[in-house]
């Protein structure tokens, strides 16, 4: 069956770092790969959007590679702040279903 | 900036109750989703329709749990009745247009919390 795994570990930087997410997933070719932003309480909220043909996507502080061999997608936030402290969860797209990971909860401590 | 609309934001109730929930899409989105969260896991679809159709309901539980978007505007999440498995996050979204291969950002409304007790 299909499956999204994303580290269920909690994910402690520092202010300034660079974090990095990892989404690994197995019997599935999605066309697209997506990452949200989720805060407690919360609907997520789009973040970015990934192609299988494409293998980096940047916007601001955001980068995203996709890398259909290995069947990873990796989200980095350079610069990081307090403020980007979220549950972060990617999401695969192919055919007509989107299914999502459970996500990892990032921390950025001051 | 057009938002997804969920009412109510909390809901409590004792099981073998029903309980409905509402949702209002972004305007012109033709795509409508309803997803339950529980706490740790990601959100799983539970319907989605395409106007007042529905497309895919195969993880609905049919026999508590029912939904409808009459006018293919907003819509209604019902269960009846409800169990203690039940309590969650019940999320809506939508989306411009669902077609295969198209991009299907979805945006998502604040949600419904729900507590069984």
């Amino acid at each position: 069956s299909q499956k999204i795994e994303q580290n269920s570990e909690a994910l402690n930087i520092q202010e300034g770092k660079t974090a990095t997410l990892t989404c690994n997933y197995t019997n599935y070719s999605p066309a697209y790969l997506q990452w949200y932003r989720q805060d407690p309480g919360r609907g997520p909220v789009f973040l970015l959007l990934i192609r299988e043909n494409e293998k980096e996507k940047r916007k601001e502080r955001l980068k995203v590679t996709f890398d259909t061999t290995l069947k990873q997608s990796l989200f980095h936030i350079t610069a990081s702040q307090p403020a980007d402290s979220a549950t972060y969860l990617c999401a695969l797209r192919g055919g007509f279903k989107t299914i999502f990971g459970a996500g990892t909860r990032l921390f950025v401590k001051a | 900036e057009a938002e997804v609309a969920q009412s109510p934001r909390y809901k409590i109730t004792e099981k073998s109750q029903a309980v409905a929930f509402w949702c209002d899409p972004i305007s012109g989105h033709a795509t409508l989703y309803w997803y339950r969260q529980i706490l740790g896991q990601g959100p799983e679809l539970l319907v989605q329709f395409q106007d007042e159709s529905v497309v895919d309901d195969s993880q609905l539980p049919k026999d508590r749990f029912s939904a409808e978007r009459l006018k293919g505007v907003d819509s209604t999440l019902k269960i009846q009745p409800a169990e203690l498995g039940d309590s969650a996050m019940y999320l809506c979204a939508s989306s411009l247009a669902d077609r295969q291969q198209a991009k299907n950002i979805q945006y998502f409304g604040a949600g419904t919390r729900l507590s069984v007790l």
